[in-house]
């Protein structure tokens, strides 16, 4: 699993109610990225991070700020949570193994706003 | 127009039907095909990686092969253990930066 973990693992929360979800690796990967997993729809890239305090936009990117103050931590924030963003979010690294590059993802985070 | 399609959308096999699964896409430049295992609640499991044309990866009952146009997944002798979501993904350069998107995945049930 490459050592990722997500926190929470679920969360119930009401619209317009600010909400961070943490992604934690011990592993030093100096890329992390954050997806969003929703019926009808491939994985997409939320935010993602290529070392500490460097961050870019993903394609989903509206309504999402992230941090990140150590290489451990890579947080997703939304600042006041919609309906819409209801979704399973994903945290990721990515690594070079053997020639190739692999992206390894959490276990997940299953967000429902109200 | 998705850049990343894959089919079938969901696929019933008996235990021991070998099939195939499909990526095709259609963006420029590939910097590499990317397969992956997704089981109910978890988050996707990489397989392999592929980049160029004729390139192939195996592992246990599984082989991807690459082309221009397309990726296969072909699944030979499927167990039980095998049912899962399969992920296509695809990585290539736009605007200086590269860009990786994911197909909607193929269900794969195989039954006993």
């Amino acid at each position: 699993d490459a050592g990722i973990t997500q926190s929470p693992r679920h969360k119930v929360t009401e619209t317009g109610t600010p909400v961070t979800l943490r992604c934690h690796q011990t592993e030093n990967h100096r890329y992390m990225y954050w997806y969003r997993q929703d019926p009808g729809h491939g994985l997409r890239l939320i935010h993602y991070s290529y070392g500490v305090k460097d961050t870019d936009k993903g394609e989903v990117s509206d309504g999402y700020s992230v941090s990140r103050s150590k290489t451990e931590d890579f947080l997703l924030t939304l600042e006041s949570a919609t309906s819409s963003q209801t979704s399973v979010y994903f945290c990721a690294i990515s690594e070079e193994v053997a020639g190739n590059n692999e992206q390894f993802f959490g276990p997940g985070t299953r967000l429902t706003v109200l | 127009e998705d850049q990343v399609t894959q089919s079938p959308e969901a696929l019933r096999l008996q235990e021991g039907e070998s099939s195939s699964l499909n990526c095709s896409y259609t963006v420029s430049g590939l910097r590499g095909l990317f397969w992956y295992r997704q089981d109910p609640g978890k988050g996707p499991e990489f397989l392999f990686t592929l980049y160029s044309a004729g390139e192939e990866k195996e592992k246990e009952r599984l082989k991807a092969t690459l082309t221009k146009k397309e990726s296969f997944l072909h699944i030979t002798a499927p167990k039980p253990e095998d049912s899962a979501t399969y992920l296509c993904a695809v990585r290539y350069p736009q605007g200086g930066s590269e860009k990786l998107v994911f197909g909607k995945g193929t269900k794969l049930t195989v039954n006993p």
